[in-house]
């Protein structure tokens, strides 16, 4: 059965500095997504960035960007230049694909402070 | 546009009641999904439907009852619940077809309170 570990359960990051977030999982399939989805006190969960197993690139969106290393089975989240609206839950998520389930991580509180 | 819409966002019910949850997605996504989250946990997989059929049932009580009525579509009818069934609940729809760009969109959400 896959797992997804998030062993900090919170951490806090100074505006404007850079926090990384761990996330390992394991899994014997060798095509697979992982997702990290932020879900802020409103409740929506919102997709932050995806990493499709078989591309090597590491993704980036924005201010966000992943470090992904296939073979340690390793997935962690860097937020660049963190701002107060980052402040949120934060979930990493493994899926095999469509019609499967989605794995998730236990997830880690960040806060941001001013 | 990637937007999910779930009604109610708030929902209050008695353990006799009967009420329903919708979700609704124009995206032409092929796959919903059903979570129950309670505070400060990660979701947890309900139900899943591919092409309008059930595909995935997580062992989940007969008191929650699924029905897709078409691919935009995703109800959740509640009957006889527990207090213990007081959560959150998370609709997701993705393409279903898989390969690249598969990914699961959330909605809002509905907070369910059973009293």
């Amino acid at each position: 059965a896959q797992t997804v570990t998030q062993s900090q359960p919170e951490m806090s990051v100074q505006e404007a500095e850079t926090v990384t977030l761990s996330c390992t999982y394991d899994t014997s399939e060798s095509d697979y997504y992982l997702f990290w989805y932020k879900q802020p006190p409103s409740r929506q969960m919102i997709l932050v960035i995806r990493q499709e197993a078989y591309k090597q690139q590491n993704a980036t969106e924005n201010r966000f960007s992943v470090n992904f290393q296939k073979a340690a089975k390793s997935f962690s989240l860097k937020i660049s230049d963190s701002q107060l609206g980052d402040a949120a839950m934060y979930f990493c998520a493994y899926w095999p694909g469509a019609n499967s389930k989605l794995t998730f991580g236990k997830g880690i509180t960040l806060s941001v402070r001013p | 546009d990637t937007e999910v819409t779930q009604t109610p966002k708030h929902l209050v019910m008695g353990m006799t009641n009967k009420k329903s949850l919708k979700c609704e997605q124009h995206m032409g996504h092929r796959a919903m999904y059903w979570y129950k989250q309670k505070a400060k946990k990660p979701p947890e997989l309900m139900f899943v439907y591919s092409y309008e059929k059930l595909s995935i049932n997580e062992s989940v009580p007969s008191r929650f009852s699924p029905e897709c009525p078409n691919s935009s579509l995703l109800n959740l009818h509640l009957h006889a619940l527990q207090p213990e069934d007081s959560a959150l609940y998370l609709c997701a729809s993705s393409q279903g077809r898989g390969g690249p760009g598969e990914t699961q969109y959330f909605g809002p959400g509905t907070r369910l309170l059973v009293l």
